[in-house]
């Protein structure tokens, strides 16, 4: 079965600073990496997807992220935070060859801006 | 706005009740996805339904099920309520069944189970 860790509950930083979410996975399989963003008291909006071919993807919003398969890590990084940025990010993995299209979700990282 | 919608926002009940959440997709899309959040699971997967079909189970409780209508809208429904159900219900839709295609989720359901 596959599993998402996602090593940071929270994340502090300043605004205009850099930001990087750190996101590994564990499969037997090969994965589709997704990131998604969770605003207070909203659903999850897509930032960025990887489903194959060039692995630095860009994102909606400014974020970037890089597969590395060898690291089986699928970071999430900007390089100047907003005020607006304030929210908690997941990150997820589709198997690809499976049946239905089920997410497997990280337990999800807090970022919280300050001016 | 993501287009899917669910409805109601809230709902609060007792211990031993039975709720239904509503979910209805975005225009085409086909597949319905229900997920869990909860502050000590996270977001879990529960079920999946495409044109009205099951395709593919998570780990949903048995005191659950849902359905898909022919209208594509789709129900979660909820049976002999307990406090650890309290969460948070998402609904998501995709055009198809791929892993390519995006899902989009819906604003959610609270459910609390006092």
């Amino acid at each position: 079965a596959q599993s998402v860790t996602q090593l940071d509950s929270q994340v502090p930083v300043f605004e205009e600073a850099p930001v990087e979410l750190r996101c590994n996975y564990s499969s037997s399989v090969s994965v589709y990496l997704f990131w998604y963003v969770q605003y207070p008291n909203q659903g999850l909006q897509l930032l960025l997807k990887y489903l194959s071919g060039s692995t630095l993807v860009k994102g909606i919003n400014g974020f970037e992220a890089e597969f590395n398969k060898s690291q089986t890590s699928f970071h999430l990084r900007k390089p100047s935070v907003h005020i607006s940025d304030t929210a908690e990010y997941f990150c997820a993995v589709r198997i690809i060859k499976a049946a239905g299209n089920k997410l497997t979700f990280g337990g999800g990282t807090r970022v919280l801006v300050k001016p | 706005d993501s287009g899917v919608t669910q409805t109601p926002k809230h709902l609060i009940t007792a211990t031993g009740q039975r709720v239904t959440l509503r979910c209805s997709p975005r225009s085409g899309d086909l597949s319905v996805y229900w997920y869990q959040q909860s502050l000590d699971q996270g977001l879990q997967f529960l079920i999946q339904y495409y044109n009205g079909e099951e395709r593919a189970k998570g780990n949903i409780l048995e005191r659950f099920s849902a359905q898909q209508f022919p209208d594509l809208h789709s129900e979660l429904n909820l049976s002999s309520l307990e406090l650890g159900d309290s969460a948070l219900y998402f609904c998501a839709s995709s055009v198809g069944t791929s892993g390519k295609n995006e899902q989009f989720f819906g604003p959610g359901t609270r459910l609390t189970v006092l």
